[in-house]
């Protein structure tokens, strides 16, 4: 069974720094892995989406890497601002199969200071 | 922009009541999920369904059930609603095909208080 495990729980930096979130996952035979960033009390919001077949995917600040053999994935968000403050989660896809779902990690919980 | 809209945001129930959590998208995709996320524990599944009137049992699915009568609804149900079922409930939907990622968009969320 898939296990995805993001550390650390929470994070604080001060605004300005270039940080990097990390995940990992047990099972390195996997279709896809998506970032979601969540603010307190509200639902999920889609950053990155990075295939099986692709190495990262860039969105403005955010860099998101996939190195499948290892089992990790990182997300990079250069120049923090405060409005970056939230829980960052990802998750794994196994396999394109219309009935698989995905695994999701415990989130990590990031607070950028002024 | 791919909207998915859940019936209430916040919902206080008391023991023993059934209640109904309300899912709707507007992107016509196949895929519909319900999840409950708690502190320590993340995002777990409780149902997901990739057709109308099709449904899979996720990893947490008793005292749960779902219906999927339209494409574009999928509802989950609380069959007699326990203090242990307190939790987010999260709604998400997806596209399914073979050039398809599946990326999921999610819902707002539905926080269920039940005394």
């Amino acid at each position: 069974k898939q296990e995805v495990t993001q550390i650390p729980a929470a994070l604080s930096v001060p605004e300005g720094e270039n940080l990097v979130l990390n995940c990992s996952f047990t099972d390195s035979a996997i279709y896809n892995l998506q970032w979601f960033r969540q603010d307190p009390g509200k639902g999920l919001t889609s950053l990155l989406l990075i295939q099986s077949s692709q190495r990262e995917q860039t969105s403005g600040r955010l860099n998101a890497s996939l190195d499948k053999s290892s089992g990790r994935s990182t997300l990079y968000i250069a120049a923090s601002q405060p409005g970056d403050s939230a829980t960052y989660l990802c998750a794994v896809r196994r396999t394109r199969d219309r009935n698989n779902d995905m695994r999701f990690g415990a989130g990590t919980r990031l607070t950028v200071k002024p | 922009d791919v909207k998915v809209t859940q019936s209430s945001r916040y919902l206080v129930k008391r023991t023993g009541e059934k209640v109904f959590l309300e899912c709707v998208q507007d992107m016509d995709h196949e895929n519909m999920f319900w999840y409950r996320q708690d502190p320590g524990l993340g995002l777990r599944l409780i149902y997901f369904s990739y057709d109308v009137k099709m449904k899979e049992k996720g990893d947490i699915p008793e005292g749960y059930s779902v219906s999927r009568e339209k494409k574009e609804r999928f509802s989950l149900i609380l069959e007699s609603a326990s203090t242990n079922q307190t939790s987010m409930y999260l709604c998400a939907s997806s596209l399914w095909g073979p050039e398809n990622p599946y990326e999921q968009y999610f819902g707002p969320g539905t926080r269920l208080t039940v005394t």
